[in-house]
C-alpha cells in the first residue's frame, strides 16, 4: 500500500500556532483528511481537502496541499489545551473502494 | 455528521474464548463498513472491508478464520475474535461509509478496547 508519513511529536505553547506536516506517496489520491483522536476515543474528522485544491480554511484550521511535493499540512491557530491529542493524516486513493491509508499520527502537546 | 456506535466499549476475556464486537450506524445506512486495529501509540491498520450481504474482504496478513466479520444489514456489522489470545489485545475501531455533503466519508465509531488475559 501507499505510505503516509508524519512527524511523531509536536509541543506547542498555548496561544501559539501549531503546524503538523504529512507526506504521502499516492499521486492518485482524491481526498486527504485530518483526524483527531483523544485518549481512549475513536477518530473525529477535523477537515478534509480535495486533491484539486491548494488550501482550505475552516475557523482555526488551515490545510495546505502541495500536490507536486505530495505534502499536506494542518495549521491550528491559537492552540488551546483542548487541542492536545493525536492527529492523523489520511489519504483516499482513486480506487473507488473508499479505503483510507493513515499516517502514524502526531501527538500534539499544548503547554501552558 | 453521522453517528457510529460500538458495543462493548471495553471487554476483558480469558484466553481461548471468543468475543463479539458490534458496530452500528445509527442515523445512516452503511453499505460498506471497515474494521481497524490500533496498537498503543500506533496508527490504524485496516483489517477488513465489510459489504452488506457479502463476504468481507480481508487485508493481507489478517486471518479471516480468526476475525469473523458479518455485515447482515445496512446498519450493523460484527467482528468476532475467535479463540482470543493475549496478542489479540488491542483497540478495535469500525467505520461506516456514508454520504456527507457532496462526497462519501468514513464515520468512525468510538472504538472497543479488548484485553485478553
Amino acid at each position: 500500500g501507499e505510505d503516509v508519513e508524519q512527524s511523531l511529536f509536536l509541543s506547542v505553547r498555548e496561544g501559539d500556532s501549531s503546524v503538523i506536516n504529512c507526506t504521502y506517496t499516492d499521486s492518485s489520491s482524491t481526498y486527504l483528511y485530518w483526524y483527531k483522536q483523544e485518549p481512549g476515543a475513536g477518530l473525529q474528522l477535523l477537515t478534509y481537502i480535495f486533491s484539486n485544491m491548494d488550501m482550505k480554511q475552516d475557523q482555526r484550521l488551515t490545510v495546505l496541499l502541495n500536490k507536486k511535493d505530495k505534502h499536506l499540512s494542518l495549521r491550528i491557530a491559537d492552540t488551546q489545551t483542548g487541542d492536545s491529542a493525536i492527529y492523523f493524516c489520511a489519504e483516499m486513493g482513486r480506487s473507488g473502494d473508499y479505503k483510507l491509508s493513515f499516517g502514524a499520527g502526531t501527538t500534539v502537546t499544548v503547554r501552558a | 455528521g453521522a453517528v457510529v456506535s460500538q458495543h462493548p466499549s471495553w471487554v476483558i476475556c480469558k484466553s481461548g474464548t471468543s468475543v463479539k464486537i458490534e458496530c452500528r450506524s445509527l442515523d445512516f445506512q452503511a453499505t460498506t463498513m471497515f474494521w481497524y486495529r490500533q496498537f498503543p501509540k500506533q496508527s490504524l491498520m485496516l483489517m477488513a472491508t465489510s459489504n452488506e450481504g457479502s463476504k468481507a474482504t480481508y487485508e493481507q496478513g489478517v486471518e479471516k478464520d480468526k476475525f469473523l466479520i458479518n455485515h447482515a444489514s445496512l446498519t450493523l456489522s460484527t467482528l468476532t475474535v475467535t479463540s482470543a489470545h493475549p496478542e489479540d489485545s488491542s483497540f478495535y475501531i469500525c467505520s461506516g461509509e456514508g454520504r456527507e455533503d457532496l462526497y462519501n466519508e468514513q464515520f468512525f465509531g468510538p472504538g472497543t478496547r479488548l484485553t485478553v488475559l
